[in-house]
């Protein structure tokens, strides 16, 4: 099945580029990684998808590697508000319609 | 404003107690789903919708059950709730399905359940 993998918790200081990385070694080629925060027990808030090319928005920058198995999420100017659980999601193999959601990275921005 | 809503925010209940959650967005989205949200775990699919009275299961569908009899609403229905349900449950609804540009979710705030 495919699943992706991420380190349990980072530290960044405030103001300074938080990247997340995460493994989705498994990913077939047309299909899309998402990125999701959790803050606190609130609901998960979209932040961005890629499918090969590098992505940008208002919220952050998704890196993707050129074979597709890894990603990077590059929050430019990390504030306390970034606070949070983030996850890296992709497809599940043996479905059209299902995310696999793992734990996560929970990001701690320090002062 | 676009939005997902769900309610109640917080329930107690006793075991055998059945009990609905609703669940109702705004954005004449297609795409639904239910999840639940354990300790320490990400998210896990409970049911999803397609479409208006085209549901499936996800990966926990054992003890609940989901309508879509209006496109916006798509009620979690626990007939007979048991201890090991009481978790944080959340409601996410999408235009576009899965694996393509428009699958974008929108949570709803959750539901904090507790079976005793």
């Amino acid at each position: 099945d495919a699943k992706t993998t991420q380190p349990p918790s980072m530290d960044c200081a405030e103001g300074r580029a938080a990247n997340l990385p995460c493994n989705h070694s498994t990913i077939s080629g047309n299909e899309y990684v998402y990125w999701y925060r959790q803050i606190h027990s609130q609901g998960p808030q979209y932040i961005i998808h890629g499918l090969k090319n590098n992505e940008t928005n208002e919220m952050a920058s998704l890196i993707i590697t050129e074979d597709r198995k890894s990603s990077t999420l590059i929050l430019p100017h990390a504030t306390l508000r970034d606070t949070a659980v983030y996850y890296c999601i992709v497809r599940a193999m043996d479905s059209n319609y299902q995310l696999i959601w793992g734990a996560g990275t929970k990001l701690i921005i320090k002062p | 404003e676009a939005q997902v809503t769900q309610n109640p925010r917080y329930l107690i209940t006793v075991t055998g107690k059945k009990l609905t959650v609703t669940c109702s967005q705004n954005m004449n989205h297609e795409y639904m789903s239910w999840y639940r949200q354990d300790p320490g775990l990400g998210l896990r699919q409970i049911y999803y919708s397609m479409n208006v009275e085209v549901t499936d299961k996800g990966d926990v569908p054992e003890g609940y059950k989901v309508s879509r009899k209006e496109k916006r609403n798509f009620p979690l229905i626990l007939e007979s709730p048991s201890p090991n349900q009481t978790s944080l449950y959340f409601c996410a609804s999408s235009f576009g399905p899965i694996g393509t540009h428009a699958y974008k979710q929108y949570f709803g705030p959750g539901t904090r359940l507790t079976v005793t």
